[in-house]
Parts: structure tokens; C-alpha cells; sequence
């Protein structure tokens, strides 16, 4: 079966300082990860991948993900937290084996509210 | 704004009553997802289409759900004899023609039964 687990429910930290969303992931084979944010009353926005290739994945607004596949994690890292960034962050799967589907058809965390005080 | 684009943004109704939401994807999109997200959860598949056809229904998709996308442009969510349960944020999505995974996501639509 497959399933998301973002094991922390919020995430505070202070402007300038790095930032950390964890994720991790139970699929079988080689997963298709991503991570969306979901600004208030805004819909959800893609902001990274990993597909295949460099473990270290670098998306929009400065933030980066890092796959590791022993530890089944792709957490969300920022270097320098901006106050702007305080949102609701979704980790999300697709399970390669996951035939006759596509690719739309992800796997969602519970999410992780971030936030970022200045 | 030439995003994804759901109507109403949010429905109040009553137990038994009949809803239904509608989606714009994006012009060039071919593929159009519904998502069903409920308080403090992250968004559920309910169904895909590709143009015109519908091509994968959840299990969370009960026969009071219907979905449609006639001319494989905008797509219509029908809810029959709305229950309280069925009180969620409604998520449409598309995707270009040669997808990577990336979804675009319209704003949602709030449906509260009481």
C-alpha cells in the first residue's frame, strides 16, 4: 500500500534560519515524490520533484528536497527561512506500481503548517 | 488569470440536496483531476480524466458521485443526496499533455451539508 508520513504536524523557526519539513514514504520500487504548498486561501502549488537522477532536487522560491532511498525520506530544506514562507506544505508519492494510472494520481500527506516568525 | 478555475468557491446546502461543482482547467491541459481534501488531511484522489474520457474512479467515489467533461474541456462534479460526510474542499486539477507529475490546482470548492 502506499502512504505518506509527515510525522510533524508544525514546523516554527526563525527568519534567516534553515528550515527542515520531514517526509517520509511507503511505496514499492522507485517512487515519484514531490512536494505542493498551499498559501491561505490559495490553491496548491507545485514546488519540486524527484523523478530519477541527483538525489538532491532544487525547486521554486529557493527551497531543495533530498531523496534517500534507504531511509525512504524526501525531506524539504530551505537554507534561510523567509516569513513569506509560512504555508502548508504537502509531501506527496506516486507509486510506480500503480498501473493503468498516471501521473496525476498522488498519494498526499496530512501536511505540515510552517511557520516563520520574524 | 488563466489558472485553473472552480465555481461555486462555496456551497452550503442541506442533507439530501443535490450539488455541483465546476472546473476550468487550463486551456491547453488535456488531463483534469478531482481531489477531495477534508480538515487537517491532504487532498484524496477521487477521478481522472483524459479529454473527454474518464479513464480512473477511486473507490472513495460512491455512485452519488458523478463526474463528467463532455467536450474534454471543463468538467463538472455532481454530488446526489449530499450527506454530512461529504462536507469537503473539493480540488480540481489539470495537467499538460506530456505530464511529469505536476498539477496545477484551482482554488477549491468549499461544500459544507448541514
Amino acid at each position: 500500500a502506499q502512504s505518506v508520513a509527515q510525522p510533524e504536524d508544525q514546523v516554527n523557526v526563525a527568519e534567516g534560519n534553515p528550515l527542515t519539513v520531514k517526509c517520509t514514504y511507503s511505496v514499492s520500487g522507485n517512487p515519484y515524490l514531490f512536494w505542493y504548498v498551499q498559501y491561505p486561501n490559495r490553491g496548491l502549488q507545485f514546488l519540486l520533484k524527484y523523478i530519477t537522477g541527483d538525489n538532491l532536487v532544487k525547486g521554486s522560491y529557493g527551497f531543495e528536497a533530498e531523496f534517500n532511498k534507504s531511509q525512504t525520506s524526501f525531506h524539504l530544506k530551505k537554507p534561510s527561512a523567509l516569513v513569506s514562507d509560512s504555508a502548508l506544505y504537502f509531501c506527496a508519492v506516486r507509486d510506480p506500481a500503480d498501473r493503468g494510472s498516471t501521473l496525476g494520481r498522488l498519494y498526499f500527506g496530512r501536511g505540515t503548517q510552517l511557520t516563520v516568525w520574524p | 488569470d488563466t489558472g485553473v478555475s472552480q465555481n461555486p468557491r462555496h456551497k452550503i446546502t442541506k442533507r439530501g440536496q443535490n450539488v455541483t461543482f465546476r472546473c476550468d482547467p487550463i486551456s491547453e491541459h488535456n488531463r483534469l483531476y478531482w481531489y477531495r481534501q477534508t480538515l487537517g488531511q491532504g487532498p484524496e484522489f477521487l477521478t481522472y480524466f483524459q479529454n473527454e474520457a474518464q479513464l480512473e474512479k477511486s473507490r472513495l467515489l460512491s455512485d452519488r458521485f458523478s463526474a463528467e467533461r463532455p467536450k474534454g474541456s471543463f468538467s463538472t462534479l455532481e454530488i446526489q443526496r449530499t450527506e454530512q460526510g461529504d462536507s469537503a474542499m473539493y480540488l480540481c486539477a489539470s495537467s499538460a499533455r506530456l505530464n511529469t507529475g505536476e498539477l496545477f490546482f484551482g482554488e477549491g470548492s468549499r461544500l459544507t451539508v448541514l
